[in-house]
């Protein structure tokens, strides 16, 4: 079993749909990063969370830490949303290397 | 936010050739930095993990006498792929973390634009 398992691998979504991207980890943890990679391979750090909420434009990743599991949710998507998005999370202790979930990849459709 | 750079983007080369990235911290200092390879559609995986002024360490599996790293100073990290082969052929990426100044104490890792290398 992985440390960082994501749900689901990939993703078809209309415009305008609202996607809700899922992550299960079985370690304690530091933190937990919300990541997206665009075709061309350049990955954008979308947010750190160690507990709680937390929001930016269409953007919210959500975590329960007692549960292991974090939520990344788009709201109205659109077609540049499309993307891999990945879920890495710290373990408690490591110096600051990240496990990394394998990946969702959304589609958004116009 | 931070940014982080990789030079060059894409590089090409002969096998047998050695190859080496630069990945630069362009706002902040970066104690620590990463460097991650990832397969097509797969997820990144740590190669290695420096320090400035003191050796990389290395995840189990990956040669360090080939992928050499150094990490002089607290902008600037090198991965050098020495006598490439076309195995060798992935996209590798850095991210550098543990900033000083206003970054300090965070544990956010910033991500450069990844270099494709392919080896002919």
């Amino acid at each position: 079993k992985n440390e960082v398992e994501q749900s689901p691998q990939n993703l078809t979504a209309q415009e305008g749909e609202f996607i809700t991207i899922n992550c299960s980890y079985s370690v304690g943890i530091s933190a937990l990063h919300w990541l997206q990679q665009h075709p061309g391979g350049g990955i954008v750090s979308l947010f750190m969370l160690s507990s709680g909420k937390k929001k930016h434009g269409r953007l919210i990743a959500t975590i329960n830490i007692q549960e292991k599991h974090s939520s990344l949710h788009i709201t109205a998507s659109h077609p540049r949303d499309s993307a891999v998005y990945i879920c890495a999370v710290r373990s408690s202790g490591s110096a600051r290397q990240l496990t990394f979930g394998s990946g969702t990849q959304l589609t958004v459709l116009p | 936010g931070a940014v982080v750079s990789q030079h060059p983007s894409r590089v090409i080369c002969k096998s047998g050739t050695s190859v080496k990235i630069e990945c630069r911290s362009l706002d902040f200092q970066a104690t620590t930095m990463f460097w991650y390879r990832q397969f097509p559609k797969q997820s990144l995986m740590l190669m290695a993990t420096s320090n400035e002024g003191s050796k990389a360490t290395y995840e189990q599996g990956v040669e360090k006498d080939k992928f050499l790293i150094n990490h002089a100073s607290l902008t600037l990290s090198t991965l050098t792929v020495t006598s490439a082969h076309p195995e060798d052929s992935s996209f590798y990426i850095c991210s550098a973390g543990g900033g000083t100044g206003y970054l300090s104490g965070t544990d956010t890792q910033y991500f450069g634009p990844g270099t494709r290398l392919t080896v002919l």
